[in-house]
């Protein structure tokens, strides 16, 4: 079946303009993540869905940083005004499971990722 | 605070030769690891964890906390096992936050 998938894969932008990255899970997963990673680094956890509510959104860096999933299913990440600073690779997972404190890990599935540029 | 270390940015190898990535982590808890590593132009895709104990395309990983290290190895490295490679830690409180390492480059050449 078809993985996860984002759009766009590249986006290109001047700075203190708004982007929205959009990322659709596998059919069916329940839970949805969001992760930044600049260059030379890993994947930095920005937030998290269980269906349609945001379980934590304490990894996103400021308050021009938001996101959500109205449905449960595909999730857009809003960055307004954008920065220098925000460019980066954004990737998207999503897991069949919502995932508890305690509970055991279930796979988390990447999506090919949106390479963010900002000039 | 939980920390993921890889040590080596980079690692070249022989084809044939034994591979072994470096993974050092800082955790108070139980940890839940992982490795994860990503192909040219692919995705970034879970390679094994911890808690299966399995053996996948020849790489084992033991979790060792005397040492706080889950190493990855292979006892012969073969030239489609480049890639970048990344350990990561599952943060158990929350029951879903990955933290990964900064990610290893394997370059395995013939």
């Amino acid at each position: 079946g078809a993985g996860v998938s984002q759009s766009p894969r590249y986006k290109v932008t001047k700075r203190g303009q708004d982007v929205a990255l959009r990322c659709d899970p596998i059919s069916g997963h329940v839970s949805l993540y969001w992760y930044r990673q600049a260059l030379g680094q890993g994947p930095e956890f920005l937030t998290y869905f269980n269906y349609e509510a945001q379980q934590d959104k304490s990894g996103l860096p400021n308050d021009r940083f938001s996101a959500e999933r109205p449905e449960g299913s595909i999730s857009t990440l809003t960055i307004q005004r954008t920065e220098q600073r925000d460019s980066a690779m954004y990737r998207c997972a999503s897991s069949l499971t919502p995932q508890l404190a305690g509970g055991p890990p279930d796979t988390q599935y990447f999506g090919p990722g949106t390479r963010l540029t900002v000039l | 605070a939980q920390r993921v270390t890889q040590p080596e940015k980079l690692l070249s190898v022989f084809k044939g030769a034994p591979v072994e990535l470096k993974c050092n982590y800082s955790y108070s808890g139980s940890p839940e690891l992982f490795w994860y590593v990503q192909y040219s132009r692919q995705r970034l895709q879970l390679l094994l964890r911890h808690i299966s104990r399995e053996s996948i395309k020849g790489f084992t990983a033991d979790l060792n906390k005397g040492e706080t290290s889950f190493h990855l190895k292979k006892p012969f490295a073969q030239e489609e096992d480049s890639a970048m490679y990344y350990c990561a830690l599952r943060d158990a409180n929350s029951g879903y936050a990955l933290n990964f390492g900064k990610g290893t480059s394997l370059l395995v050449t013939p």
